[in-house]
């Protein structure tokens, strides 16, 4: 079975660049997360999608960043402009929804630094 | 809200060493909880995980029980090899399909 599939894998850009990143989930997972893990610490979520809706974008920083999961499937995540505290791993999972089970997939990341 | 602390490291330990890493966590109702493991240049892995009270998670000689009454649940292995150097993160989820919040990270240095 395919993993989570994550593109780029590196990104350098200036700050106020903009940056896309491209998340393909495992098949046939409903459920898929983009999480942003700065150096040193833990994955923080970003924005949860369920198909093509968004569940929780509450930590998302709206102002600079969206995503988009069309047709419940891929998904990007867009950041516009880039900040210097941007620079960080981009972790995209994906889970099949279901009561019994919560178990997350993770993607390699997208390592963004921005100079 | 939701909340995870493990303890800082790295931890250096010699190869065959007993391994415990700390995890407390805070939440409200019944959480899941997760080690989830990244090795070097790797994304991150699910180790092992427990879904309620007194249950034990395990896999490759990795286990943690979920203590409601000290709300924790600390990962150990009886003897660690340098194979197992990497970051290992405490996690907990509040339902199935929800996000997971995560500790900050501990990183283990096994020496031979």
């Amino acid at each position: 079975e395919a993993g989570v599939a994550q593109s780029p894998r590196y990104k350098i850009i200036e700050k106020r660049q903009s940056v896309a990143f491209w998340c393909n989930p495992i098949s046939g997972h409903a459920t898929l997360y983009w999480y942003q893990q700065i150096l040193g610490q833990g994955p923080k979520l970003l924005i949860q999608f369920q198909n093509n809706g968004v569940v929780d974008d509450s930590q998302l920083p709206k102002d600079r960043f969206s995503a988009e999961r069309l047709k419940g499937v891929d998904s990007t995540l867009k950041i516009q402009p880039a900040k210097l505290e941007d620079s960080a791993v981009y972790l995209c999972a994906s889970s099949f929804f279901d009561r019994g089970s919560n178990e997350q997939f993770f993607g390699p990341g997208t390592r963004l630094t921005v100079l | 809200g939701n909340s995870v602390t493990q303890m800082e490291g790295p931890v250096t330990l010699s190869e065959e060493a007993f391994l415990t890493i700390n995890c407390t966590y805070t939440a409200t109702g019944y959480p899941s909880l997760f080690w989830y493991v990244q090795y070097p240049g790797e994304g991150l892995q699910l180790l092992l995980k427990a879904t309620k009270a007194d249950d034990k998670g395990s896999n490759k000689g990795f286990e943690a029980t979920y203590r409601k009454e000290t709300t924790s649940f600390h990962l150990e292995k009886g003897s660690v090899q340098v194979s197992d150097s990497a970051v290992y993160f405490c996690a907990l989820s509040r339902n199935a399909g929800n996000m997971l919040t995560f500790g900050g990270g501990t990183r283990l240095m096994v020496k031979p």
